[in-house]
């Protein structure tokens, strides 16, 4: 099991330019999740899909994020025009169905630096 | 709203010592109640969750929690601090349809050899 894989790991980018983040999620998870972690706000969920739809997206701060999960094996986070304070690092997770006792597994992370 | 509070952003121990990390939540319906674990530069790994179950909850690596609910509270705790638990712990809290989870601004574990 690769678990849920995501790339690149690090990114380091320059003000202005556009910014995309992918994720894999587990096979057979049906709920995917983007999360922004900061040393000033912690952990925090950006937007989650359900079976590729998106559902809640209360916490993508502006209009610069955008994100799409075009099918059930795929997601992006792109944002544009990047600025210096989205540098964070953002996880995905996946889990199976929408039930709120389900876990959540976690990808690496995407470290992203904007200069 | 649902929201999680822990208490003590750094809490060092001794190797061998009991571990406390303290973990209150504020949920207007029943909760469900989750410790994760995050090793530097890696994702976050379930350590335990709590679904109604049972009050005390056995993890993985030797830790548990109890639930209780008069005190708001989901506490970690270990008997033996290893040098492997050093690591960053998060508690946080998922209710209602849709496995939204809010995290609390977790703790930093240091143990001392």
């Amino acid at each position: 099991d690769a678990g849920v894989i995501q790339s690149p790991r690090h990114e380091v980018t320059e003000m202005g330019q556009e910014v995309t983040l992918r994720c894999k999620p587990i096979s057979g998870h049906n709920s995917l999740f983007w999360y922004r972690q900061t040393m000033m706000r912690g952990l925090e969920l950006l937007i989650y899909f359900n079976n590729n739809v998106p559902i809640d997206d209360s916490g993508m701060p502006e209009d610069r994020f955008s994100a799409k999960m075009p099918n059930a094996s795929f997601s992006t986070l792109k944002i544009q025009p990047s600025e210096p304070r989205d540098s964070a690092v953002y996880f995905c997770a996946s889990s199976i169905g929408q039930g709120a006792h389900n876990e959540q597994f976690f990808g690496p992370g995407t470290r992203l630096t904007v200069l | 709203a649902q929201s999680v509070t822990q208490l003590g952003s750094h809490v060092s121990v001794s190797e061998g010592a009991l571990v406390l990390l303290r973990c209150n939540y504020s949920s207007s319906v029943p909760p469900y109640l989750f410790w994760y674990v995050q090793y530097p530069n890696q994702g976050l790994q379930l350590l335990l969750k709590y679904t109604s179950a049972a009050t005390l909850v056995k993890g993985i690596n030797g830790f548990e929690a109890e639930f209780k609910k008069s005190e708001t509270s989901f506490h970690l705790t270990k008997p033996s601090a290893h040098m492997s638990d050093a690591a960053e712990y998060f508690c946080a809290v998922s209710e209602g349809y849709g496995n939204k989870l809010v995290f609390g601004a977790g703790t930093i574990l240091r143990v001392k050899s």
